[in-house]
């Protein structure tokens, strides 16, 4: 089973600023990564895909890169309504599919 | 526009078996997959299992195999997920979520608003 490894747990930025979050697989995925948000009491939303697509409707201010053992999930300029929990998820090797434990990204 | 509807939330006693259905619109079913994601209380998402709409091919998490069983009813478009046996550390919210490809799993671009299951004597 790949585990997946989120950094920073919490990670605290102000709006307009940048925020960087991290995942880690124990072994390469090659580029089958997805990055989820999801807030309170709502389900996950998609937002890129493929490590390096984003999905529908996801603004541009949302980037991923990365590819193997490390990907990075970019938030160019933080909006109030960007506050929330991300995951990171590998697709590569399944089953079974397998998720980070999870970023809350919160308000500085 | 793409929608998964959930059942309603579920109360069950330990040992009992629980049925969560997940009815599709907005696309056609047999065109794609489901997983099955399961949220506890505070933690973080774990994938349960799979099933095509295209073929009924299913990959369960070897964690839940003998313990849960996923269909489909493709004229109601509708997938089903029974977990039996049940204990106090299942109570989560379950999720249906769309995968994006009929046949292998990938990632899932549409999720159904959960179905809280509580597990309590």
């Amino acid at each position: 089973e790949i585990v997946m490894t989120q950094s920073p747990a919490t990670l605290s930025v102000s709006p307009g600023e940048r925020a960087t979050l991290s995942c880690r697989a124990s072994q390469s995925v090659s580029s089958n990564l997805a990055w989820y948000q999801q807030k309170p009491g709502q389900a996950p939303r998609l937002l890129i895909y493929g490590a390096s697509t984003r999905a529908t409707a996801v603004p541009a201010r949302f980037s991923g890169s990365g590819s193997g053992t490390e990907f990075t999930l970019t938030i160019s300029s933080l909006q109030s309504d960007d506050f929330a929990v991300y995951y990171c998820q590998q697709y590569d090797n399944w089953p079974p599919i397998t998720f980070g434990q999870g970023t809350r990204l919160e308000i500085k | 526009q793409v929608q998964l509807v959930q059942s309603g939330a579920e109360v069950k006693k330990p040992g009992a078996s629980v049925k969560v259905s997940c009815k599709a619109s907005g696309y056609s079913f047999r065109s794609y997959s489901l997983n099955w994601v399961r949220q506890a209380p505070g933690q973080g998402l774990e994938w349960m299992g799979w099933i095509s709409g295209y073929n009924g091919n299913i990959k369960y998490a070897q964690k839940f195999q003998g313990r849960v069983t996923m269909t489909t009813d493709t004229s109601a478009s509708t997938a089903y997920m029974e977990l039996g046996s049940l204990k106090s550390d299942d109570t989560a919210v379950y999720y249906c979520a769309r995968g994006a490809s009929m046949i292998r799993l990938v990632e899932s671009d549409y999720w159904g608003q959960g179905t809280l299951v509580t597990v309590s004597s």
